[in-house]
């Protein structure tokens, strides 16, 4: 079965606008995360959701940054008024999340985002 | 305050020889411990992972060993082999809990 997908791959923008990125979880997947690396940094989380609903945003850097997911599948994560500290490869996650034992999560290729 | 380190930022081993990678982690809650694989431009792809409940899983090539007391955990190659050149995380997680934390990351060459 297909893998974990994110659009766009490399999204460059604007310092002040706004972007929207999209990502695609494994069929059947029910918790979804994000998180994201910037240059020279290690993977840091920013939201999980289980279903279409999010009970953990604590990772979110600050209030322009906000999540949906909607049927319990695709979700996007928007970033409003862009800063060049944006910048970075957001990757997206998901998994079974296992009631019991260890939950493996599957990433995406992620989204490049430069803001200029 | 990193609850997950890898202290080697990188590792270069000749090929056919064992590649030895190390995590040390903080946090005594954790009950799950994952090695991900990552190249250039993509996203990191699972490799191997271990429950608090054993000390060592092994998989093919790759052998991940728990040392709880420690708080320490180490991936196995064995034998290495070029492709297994990328940068390898360390990730862990606890209390079924949601989010992974992970290492900063060792870049493995594997020279031929």
């Amino acid at each position: 079965g297909a893998g974990v997908s994110q659009s766009p791959s490399n999204k460059v923008t604007e310092k002040g606008k706004d972007v929207e990125l999209r990502c695609d979880p494994i069929s059947g997947h029910t918790a979804l995360y994000w998180y994201r690396q910037s240059l020279g940094q290690g993977l840091e989380f920013l939201i999980y959701f289980q279903g279409n609903s999010a009970p953990d945003k604590s990772g979110l850097p600050s209030d322009r940054f906000s999540a949906e997911r909607t049927g319990g599948s695709v979700s996007t994560l928007t970033i409003q008024r862009t800063q060049q500290e944006d910048s970075a490869v957001y990757l997206c996650a998901s998994s079974l999340k296992l009631l019991a034992g260890g939950d493996t999560q599957y990433f995406g290729p992620g989204t490049r985002l430069t803001v200029l | 305050d990193q609850q997950v380190k890898q202290n080697s930022p990188s590792l270069s081993v000749q090929e056919g020889r064992i590649s030895i990678l190390n995590c040390d982690y903080t946090n005594s809650m954790f009950d799950y411990f994952l090695w991900y694989k990552k190249y250039p431009a993509e996203g990191p792809t699972f490799l191997i992972s271990i429950s608090s409940i054993k000390d060592k899983n092994e998989d093919g090539r790759f052998t991940v060993f728990l040392n709880k007391s420690a708080k320490h955990l180490s991936l196995h190659i064995v034998p290495s082999q070029p492709g297994d050149s990328a940068v390898y995380f360390c990730a862990a997680s606890g209390n079924a809990g949601n989010m992974l934390t992970f290492g900063g990351g060792t870049r493995l060459m594997v020279k031929p």
